[in-house]
């Protein structure tokens, strides 16, 4: 079993409607987690982080974490094409608070 | 951007080659850390610092050594190339604040012929 894992996709949401991405986690200690945004040729941008239960919005993304079920989702509202990108979850605490274990990412389209 | 950039940015080199990339930041970050980045396998950490001359290893550091003898630059060298370390490259800084997430370069891309 992969210590982070996400489904790869492609997966495709019309514009405007929302998408959902998952991430589940291994480790049950694990302590924080992250959202990034990565466009084809670019670095991963980091866009959310959520370290308690519940929900976490800012602007039109809402990062939810079930630590109970080790499972963390970044719901895009309002979908648009500039959205299109690769979505890597990341979590902290499987080895530490210095690294980062990061999933493979999904790739989400938008159509217009 | 975080401050951070990487030279160079593009690299053909040939097997057997010694090569080494650089990372520099500009806010005096403690933490940077290299990843690569290969289709299928996302972003693997090589090797990290906590500091001047502090290092560890990561996942994959078979091949590579790293320097850090000033706090801004975090050299990443590949002794002798192989075609197996054709990659993306990433360095990384960790955030001082907050949940501590890491923030990136901008990346090289080294190819290995």
């Amino acid at each position: 079993q992969k210590e982070v894992e996400q489904n790869s996709g492609p997966l495709s949401v019309p514009e405007g409607a929302i998408a959902s991405l998952n991430c589940t986690y291994s480790d049950r200690v694990s302590q924080s987690f992250f959202w990034y945004r990565q466009y084809s040729g670019k670095s991963p941008e980091l866009i959310m982080s959520i370290y308690s239960n519940g929900d976490k919005e800012d602007g039109r993304f809402t990062a939810q974490l079930n630590k109970a079920s080790q499972y963390v989702s970044l719901l895009i509202r309002d979908s648009q094409p500039s959205d299109s990108a690769t979505y890597l979850c990341a979590v902290r605490g499987i080895f530490g608070n210095e690294k980062l274990t990061f999933g493979t990412g999904t790739r989400l389209t938008i159509i217009p | 951007d975080a401050g951070i950039t990487q030279s160079p940015r593009h690299k053909v080199t040939e097997t057997g080659t010694p090569v080494t990339l650089r990372c520099h930041q500009t806010e005096n970050h403690r933490y940077m850390y290299w990843y690569r980045q290969d289709p299928g396998h996302g972003l693997r950490l090589i090797h990290y610092s906590y500091g001047v001359k502090d290092t560890d290893k990561g996942e994959v550091s078979d091949g590579y050594s790293v320097s850090r003898s000033k706090t801004e630059d975090f050299l990443l060298t590949l002794e002798s190339a192989t075609s197996s370390q054709t990659s993306v490259y990433f360095c990384a800084i960790r955030g001082e604040q907050g949940a501590l997430g890491q923030y990136f370069g901008p990346g090289t891309r080294l190819t290995v012929t």
